[in-house]
């Protein structure tokens, strides 16, 4: 039973458009949400986060939405760009236990030229 | 470069062999952590050491052995390999909690 869903295996947008990444988790007991970047043969990089108090949290091209009654957080990248060409991990977790995070399966963003 | 180091990148092992995988990291971090990623799952936590002489189970520890060397490294230990236990290992370390997790670039691990 997953906790931590990413339904959207794959999305591709145009360069300059927008990529939206959706993520929906089933545990009310989650306060603290991540998104993880990964390029092939590499681990993961951390790219924004947020917490429950918050419902936006911002840092340049990046913004993570969380709306906390539908229990789903999105990712907004604006202007996408070829680079941001990954795949994308939403995690979640407890701060107060936050050494376990539950991880999605991730989505893999192709941005094209 | 700064950063966790994890070796060998790839290995295949026959069932019932044993194998160390390495970690080292250089950043001062006090916390470590061995997650694996398989298809159609997420990253799923293996052990994790909050600091230098502790370790912890994760979500999926059965098979697996840990140490805490120092602070630099914390290795994992699979006693008797099954293929079930073919997967990509990645090590982590962060200083403070998720959002300043630093990952290695793997180890592809197969079980034949």
């Amino acid at each position: 039973d997953q906790q931590v869903k990413q339904n959207s295996p794959s999305l591709s947008v145009q360069e300059g458009r927008i990529s939206i990444l959706n993520c929906d988790y089933t545990n009310s007991m989650f306060d603290y949400f991540l998104w993880y970047k990964k390029y092939p043969a590499e681990g993961p990089t951390f790219l924004i986060s947020i917490s429950s108090i918050k419902d936006k949290n911002e840092d340049g091209r990046f913004t993570v939405f969380l709306n906390k009654s539908a229990k789903h957080l999105s990712l907004h990248i604006v202007p996408s760009q070829p680079g941001d060409s990954a795949v994308y991990f939403c995690a979640a977790g407890n701060a107060g236990n936050n050494r376990k995070l539950i991880w999605g399966l991730g989505t893999s963003l192709a941005v094209n030229p | 470069n700064a950063g966790v180091t994890q070796t060998p990148k790839f290995q295949v092992l026959k069932t019932g062999q044993s194998m160390t995988l390495q970690c080292a990291q250089d950043m001062n971090h006090n916390s470590m952590y061995w997650y694996r990623q398989d298809p159609g799952m997420g990253l799923r936590l293996i052990y994790y050491s909050a600091s230098e002489g502790t370790t912890d189970k994760g979500e999926v520890p059965n098979g697996y052995n840990v140490s805490r060397l120092n602070k630099r490294e914390f290795s994992l230990r699979l006693e008797s390999a099954a293929p079930s236990q073919t997967s990509v290992y990645f090590c982590a370390s962060s200083a403070l909690g998720p959002d300043d997790y630093t990952f290695g670039s793997g180890t592809r691990l197969t079980v034949v």
